[in-house]
């Protein structure tokens, strides 16, 4: 059964602080991997996606990294600001299962 | 339609009574998904229609919960004799589905309460 869970769960730093956000999986036999962010209240904005062939996807300042061997995930957010206040989940699709199945994920503050 | 349309986008009601959840996927998405987030709490999957059939609704929590599909686009989400444990979050979700994944698109999902 996969399992997914994310480190820290909670997370506060400064203003302009890179930052790193982790997710590990079970089992490696997976389609892809979607990281989502969260506003209170809101649904789910869809942030990267990283096919099972790749090992990293950029949109601006944020960056994910894929290794399926090792069943990890992380997502850098370089010069944080207070707007990526927020929570992060990461979620892997095994294919087989036609489901995401979500990790716990991060509650990010950025301090002004 | 640009994005996934959930309704109503609130929703309050008593004790024992049936609610109906709307979700409108994207136009042309053949895979849709409900999910549900409590207080607290993680996405916990319900159920996953590919076209207008369901070949997993393994998370349906009990025989209180049913959906359906139809038309391959708009899905109801049936809550029969509301408990106040089924207050959550209700998110939807569609997935253009055919060989290779383009990653899953979520509404912004019905908020139920219960009292």
């Amino acid at each position: 059964k996969q399992e997914v869970t994310q480190i820290p769960a909670a997370l506060s730093v400064p203003e302009g602080e890179n930052l790193v956000l982790n997710c590990s999986f079970t089992d490696s036999a997976i389609y892809n991997l979607q990281w989502f962010r969260q506003d209170p209240g809101k649904g789910l904005t869809s942030l990267l996606l990283i096919q099972s062939s790749q090992r990293e996807q950029t949109s601006g300042r944020l960056n994910a990294s894929l290794d399926k061997s090792s069943g990890r995930s992380t997502l850098y957010i370089a010069a944080s600001q207070p707007g990526d206040s927020a929570t992060y989940l990461c979620a892997v699709d095994g294919g087989a299962t036609n489901k995401l199945i979500f990790g716990t994920g991060t509650l990010l503050a950025v301090q002004p | 339609g640009a994005g996934v349309s959930q309704s109503p986008s609130n929703k309050v009601t008593e004790k024992g009574k049936d609610v109906e959840l709307r979700c409108d996927p994207i136009s042309g998405h053949t895979a849709l998904y409900w999910y549900r987030q409590s207080l607290g709490q993680g996405l916990e999957f319900l159920i996953y229609f590919q076209g207008n059939s369901a070949p997993d609704k393994s998370g349906l929590p009990s025989d209180r919960f049913s959906a359906e599909r139809t038309g391959g686009s708009v899905s109801t989400l049936t809550i029969q004799r509301t408990q106040q444990e089924d207050s959550a979050v209700y998110l939807c979700a569609s997935s253009l589905v055919g060989g290779v994944s383009y990653g899953y698109t979520f509404g912004s999902g019905t908020r139920l309460t219960v009292v």
